[in-house]
């Protein structure tokens, strides 16, 4: 989507490998978020961030931790990849938290 | 936390029929949002309706907050709008999605 990419968009693992994937945005909004998508589950909130270096976690924060030094970079990173984290992972970006969401394309990580 | 249900699960049509789609939420919310995602895995925002109700040509969306629910109207049907529906509801920083509805548009 315009304004917010996502890196790499297709990752193979193996299972206890460190893994980090990368979201950026040229539209300086404040919000950014990381979810993941399962079958039968809609999108799942893992966490997100209000500001630079200011993260809360979400529904699923469990196994992973976020980094936003920059207001246009967000990094989720898995320390020990397991198989119940291979899933379909959208980045988000809003101007206030509220409305305006623009997704990115998302990244498949496959964990084995 | 906050519930969203969306019904129905699955729904197949021909071409130039209507449909509804129904969200139902358990708490007050800040913000509800329908999205899109198109058979390429691309979502979509259709419409930010935290209560009342909006048109976008052949869309259309409705939420009673009082009432804890939204409703989407696609009229006239096409084979694009195939795809998967999701309702999303805000509260706080946090934004909840539903499972949301497969719909597949038949020629």
């Amino acid at each position: 989507d315009a304004g917010i990419t996502q890196s790499p968009r297709h990752k193979v693992t193996e299972t206890g490998t460190p893994v980090t994937l990368r979201c950026h945005q040229t539209e300086n909004h404040r919000y950014m978020y990381w979810y993941r998508q399962d079958p039968g589950h809609g999108l799942r909130l893992i966490h997100y961030s209000y500001g630079v270096k200011d993260t809360d976690k979400g529904e699923v924060s469990d196994g992973y931790s976020v980094s936003r030094s920059k207001t246009e970079d967000f990094l989720l990173t898995l320390e020990s990849a397991t198989s119940s984290q291979t899933s379909v992972y959208f980045c988000a970006i809003s101007i206030n938290g509220n409305y305006g969401y623009t997704f990115g394309s998302g990244t498949r990580l496959t964990v084995v | 936390g906050i519930q969203v249900e969306q019904s129905p699960p699955d729904l197949i049509l021909q071409e130039g029929a209507n449909s509804t789609l129904r969200c139902n939420f358990s708490d007050s919310v800040n913000n509800l949002q329908w999205f899109h995602q198109n058979p390429w895995g691309q979502l979509i925002n259709l419409f930010y309706i935290p209560s009342g109700t909006k048109q976008n040509g052949r869309l259309s969306a409705t939420t009673v907050a009082t009432e804890r629910y939204s409703l989407l109207y696609i009229s006239s049907s096409q084979t694009t709008d195939s795809g998967v529906y999701f309702c999303a509801v805000v509260m706080g920083n946090d934004m909840r999605f539903g499972a949301g509805t497969r719909l597949t548009v038949k020629p």
